[in-house]
């Protein structure tokens, strides 16, 4: 299996702040890439597919970018409900995996 | 606008079956897309358990093939898990999600949108 590991496992930002998630891939997984945010008590919501394809709705200060075994998450300017967990996903090979997520925390 | 909800027992015996089943709405399954099932052990990270084509072909996690099935009813526009044998391990949040697939000749983009609010399972005597 390919093994997803997520950098740092949590952080502490303020609103207006500009954050950066890491997920390395244990192999070469090109842009099969997917990014994932989930709130306390609620399901997973979509936001970038197959790296860097934003989802529609999805506000544009969310960027994604990478290839390879290295990839990053990046919300230019954080907002209040953007506060959460995110979540790396590779789709190159089965068993689709998650990385272990990062929580982003108020300041 | 696609919604699918999980359905199903809270509470499981080890060594019982677990089964669950996804209701969607907002869109026929017999089209086409693929769905899936989805688990999150209680503050855990995801897990992929498996995913159904429309008309019928599977495919799994392996670490839990040999105890998992997962099925798709047309008709009542649902489609199914069962998990067998389980224990307390598999006690999590399952969720159920379609699984959108995007290909060409040269590439393959698979991604879960949207999600069922989830369910929680619980394996306990």
């Amino acid at each position: 299996d390919i093994q997803m590991t997520q950098s740092p496992s949590s952080l502490s930002a303020s609103v207006g702040d500009r954050v950066t998630i890491t997920c390395r891939a244990s192999q070469s997984i090109a842009s099969y890439l997917n990014w994932y945010l989930q709130k306390p008590g609620k399901p997973p919501k979509l936001l970038i597919s197959a790296t860097p394809s934003l989802q529609s709705g999805v506000p544009s200060r969310f960027s994604g970018s990478g290839s390879g075994t290295d990839f990053t998450l990046t919300i230019s300017t954080l907002q209040p409900e953007d506060f959460a967990t995110y979540y790396c996903q590779q789709t190159y090979s089965t068993p689709w995996t998650f990385g272990q997520g990062t929580k982003v925390e108020i300041k | 606008q696609v919604q699918l909800q999980e359905s199903g027992p809270g509470l499981v015996k080890p060594s019982e079956t677990l089964s669950l089943t996804c209701a969607v709405s907002g869109y026929s399954i017999s089209i086409g897309y693929y769905w899936g099932w989805i688990r999150q052990p209680p503050g855990k990270g995801l897990e992929w358990i498996g995913s159904i084509y429309h008309t019928g072909g599977t495919y799994y996690n392996p670490s839990l093939q040999s105890r998992v099935t997962i099925s798709v009813d047309t008709s009542k526009n649902h489609f199914s898990l069962k998990v067998h044998s389980v224990t307390a391990a598999d006690t999590a949040v399952y969720y159920c999600a379609r699984h959108v697939n995007e290909y060409s000749s040269s590439w393959q983009y698979n991604w879960f949108d949207p999600w069922g609010q989830g369910t929680l399972v619980t394996v306990s005597s």
